[in-house]
């Protein structure tokens, strides 16, 4: 079946530093990717989802690659501040409705 | 918008004990998920459902019990609670204009 790999499982940056967190997938039949925030506590919330046909998206501060060839898709925070600090999710749905999650990344942003 | 409302948000069984979780959606999504959170993990999938009446197993599923009698609502039972289990259960559907998962907030089980 599906597997998803997330890294790294933590993170530490600077207030101002850019954060990355990749996963990697194994069914190129995957058609949509999404990243999750979760605070400490709270549930989980959409941080952005992407289609298979979509290779790069960017929203507030937060930059999205989809590399299919490499099954490989990455979150970039730029600019990271404390209110970041939280663990991330990435997620990957295939044809037949199964959705996978990454383990998380748990990420401190220092000041 | 919509809403998903899962109940009870805490939930204390004892070993051994059968437990159902409910879960309603008013997006009117065809497909609802159901994961299990464990501390400091990420979400496994128990069942999920493409439709009402429809039922799939997910990696989780030994042990789970789901049903989908109506569209709106998917219920999770679990058959024999595991003493000293603690997980968070949630609860998801799946649509809307950026076609991606939307999460109730959770049941909080602790098993004694």
């Amino acid at each position: 079946g599906e597997q998803v790999e997330q890294r790294p499982p933590h993170l530490s940056v600077r207030e101002g530093d850019s954060a990355i967190i990749i996963c990697t997938y194994t069914d190129s039949a995957t058609a949509y990717f999404s990243w999750y925030k979760q605070e400490a506590g709270a549930g989980l919330q959409l941080l952005m989802s992407v289609l298979s046909n979509v290779d790069r998206k960017e929203e507030q501060g937060l930059t999205v690659l989809l590399n299919k060839k490499d099954k490989r898709l990455s979150l970039n925070l730029t600019a990271a501040h404390p209110g970041d600090s939280a663990v991330y999710f990435c997620a990957v749905r295939r044809s037949n409705n199964r959705i996978f999650f990454g383990d998380g990344t748990q990420l401190v942003v220092k000041p | 918008g919509g809403i998903i409302t899962q109940t009870p948000k805490f939930l204390i069984g004892q070993e051994g004990q059968k437990l159902t979780l409910k879960c309603q959606q008013n997006f009117n999504h065809d497909t609802m998920y159901w994961y299990r959170q464990d501390s400091g993990k990420g979400l496994r999938l128990i069942y999920y459902s493409i439709t009402e009446n429809d039922l799939q197993k997910g990696d989780l599923s030994e042990g789970y019990d789901a049903s989908r009698e109506k569209k709106s609502s998917f219920s999770l039972t679990v058959t024999s609670a595991q003493k000293n289990e603690m997980a968070v259960f949630l609860c998801a559907s799946w649509g809307g204009s950026q076609n991606t998962l939307y999460f109730g907030a959770g049941t909080r089980l602790s098993v004694l």
